[in-house]
């Protein structure tokens, strides 16, 4: 099984500050990994997948990066709506896994 | 609009079953594999199981292994899950997504890219 570890567990920012948020693969998964945002309450929702590709409708200020076992996520200037959970999630095999979490919370 | 939507959930006791289902709109329902994804009280996300299009490719974590099964029906444009012998560790938001999109016999993810709003799951005495 791919284990997925994210780092740090909490970012505390402004906003208007950058983030960035790394996801560790345990073995290479190649680009095969995707990005969610989760809200309290909420379903999570898709932002990157297979690595740096921006699903439909997401703001440019995200962006993906990475390949093989280390992976990405920047949000280059945060909005108050972006302060939330963010996962990584492996499609490369099964059984399919998630990050712990990475939660970005205002300063 | 694209839109999954669970129900199903409930209250049930250790050992007990339950079946979940979620119904699909919006889109061509029998051209994707689809996810089921849940969530532990305060916990972080779990993949449970997949279900490709013709449902002839299916997989389920370990920890449900044996006691839960993923099934379609395209023709309703649902999904479901059977759930038995639940535990106090299967309490849970358990949510539908999609995924794989599959036209004339060619494949691509996109990434689960359509999540219903969930059904909770409690398994307790």
């Amino acid at each position: 099984e791919v284990v997925l570890t994210q780092s740090p567990a909490t970012l505390s920012l402004s906003p208007g500050e950058r983030a960035t948020l790394s996801c560790r693969a345990s073995q290479s998964v190649s680009s095969y990994l995707a990005w969610y945002q989760q809200k309290p309450g909420q379903a999570p929702r898709l932002l990157i997948y297979d690595a740096s590709n921006r699903a439909t409708g997401i703001p440019a200020r995200f962006s993906g990066s990475g390949s093989g076992t280390d992976f990405t996520l920047t949000i280059s200037s945060l909005e108050p709506e972006d302060f939330a959970l963010y996962y990584c999630q492996q499609r490369s095999s099964w059984p399919r896994t998630f990050g712990q979490g990475t939660k970005v919370e205002i300063k | 609009e694209e839109q999954l939507v669970e129900s199903g959930g409930g209250l049930v006791k250790p050992g007990g079953s339950l079946r979940l289902s979620c119904a699909a709109s919006g889109f061509n329902f029998s051209s994707y594999s689809m996810n089921w994804v849940r969530q532990a009280p305060g916990k972080g996300l779990e993949w449970v199981s997949s279900i490709s299009i013709t449902s002839n490719n299916i997989y389920y974590a370990d920890s449900v292994k044996g006691r839960i099964t993923i099934s379609r029906d395209n023709a309703k444009n649902s999904l479901s899950l059977h759930m038995n012998s639940l535990r106090a560790e299967d309490t849970a938001v358990y949510y539908c997504a999609r995924d794989w999109s599959c036209v004339a016999g060619s494949c691509k993810s996109y990434g689960m890219d359509v999540w219903g709003q969930g059904t909770t799951v409690t398994v307790s005495s």
